[in-house]
């Protein structure tokens, strides 16, 4: 079955620095995989997705997660971190030919001014 | 973008009372809608795929009784929790699906059973 892994529920990075989520994924065919944004008491965002094209997937808000078979790995980055990036970030893979998606347990991300 | 809503944003009850939520699509129609449960600090669980004009698939462990869902039109899905009790406190978040590859969100429901 269809699943993705994320270390480290609570992220702290400084403002200005390199945020680095990490995502691992197990699938059994070529995997659709996605991050999202969640900010407090609000529904999920999509970031970027990567659906079987360029490796490197370039989001919103300047992030970009690169897509390796080889480390079945999709992590999430953006090379200067900003106060606004404070959220919950999970990672997620489509499941089945319904598009289910199953998540990641979530990685809470504090910018440390 | 496609924009997802929910009604109520946040709603609080008696235990024994239902409560109803509504989950629409605005500018696009959905055959296929999705009903997450997230608790705090948590990720979100899929409970059910909501299906235009046919029966919800629930989850494994989640009651369907007691979880309602009714898929009446291409905009809308509505999720019912029956005789709702303090443990189904919650948020609870729907989804549209945009074909395999992406879903969008509705900003979710905060549910306070007391």
């Amino acid at each position: 079955a269809q699943s993705v892994t994320q270390l480290g529920s609570h992220v702290s990075v400084s403002e200005g620095a390199l945020v680095l989520l990490r995502c691992n994924y197990s699938s059994s065919v070529p995997p659709y995989l996605f991050w999202y944004v969640q900010y407090p008491n609000q529904g999920l965002q999509l970031l970027l997705k990567y659906t079987s094209a360029a490796t490197l997937v370039k989001g919103i808000n300047g992030f970009e997660a690169e897509f390796k078979k080889s480390e079945t790995s999709f992590h999430l980055t953006k090379p200067s971190a900003h106060m606004s990036d404070a959220a919950e970030y999970f990672c997620a893979v489509s499941v089945g030919g319904n598009n289910r998606l199953a998540f990641g347990k979530g990685n809470q991300v504090v910018v440390i001014p | 973008g496609a924009v997802v809503s929910q009604h109520p944003s946040r709603v609080i009850c008696k235990s024994g009372t239902s409560v109803k939520i509504e989950c629409r699509s605005l500018d696009f129609q959905a055959t296929t809608m999705f009903w997450y449960r997230q608790f705090p600090k948590q990720s979100l669980m899929l409970m059910a795929t909501s299906n235009e004009g046919s029966k919800a698939t629930y989850e494994q462990g989640v009651e369907k009784d007691k979880f309602l869902i009714n898929h009446a039109s291409l905009t809308l899905s509505t999720l019912t929790v029956t005789s709702a009790h303090p443990e189904d406190s919650s948020f609870y978040i729907c989804s549209a699906g945009g074909g395999r590859e992406t879903q969008y969100f509705g900003p979710g429901t905060r549910l306070l059973v007391l």
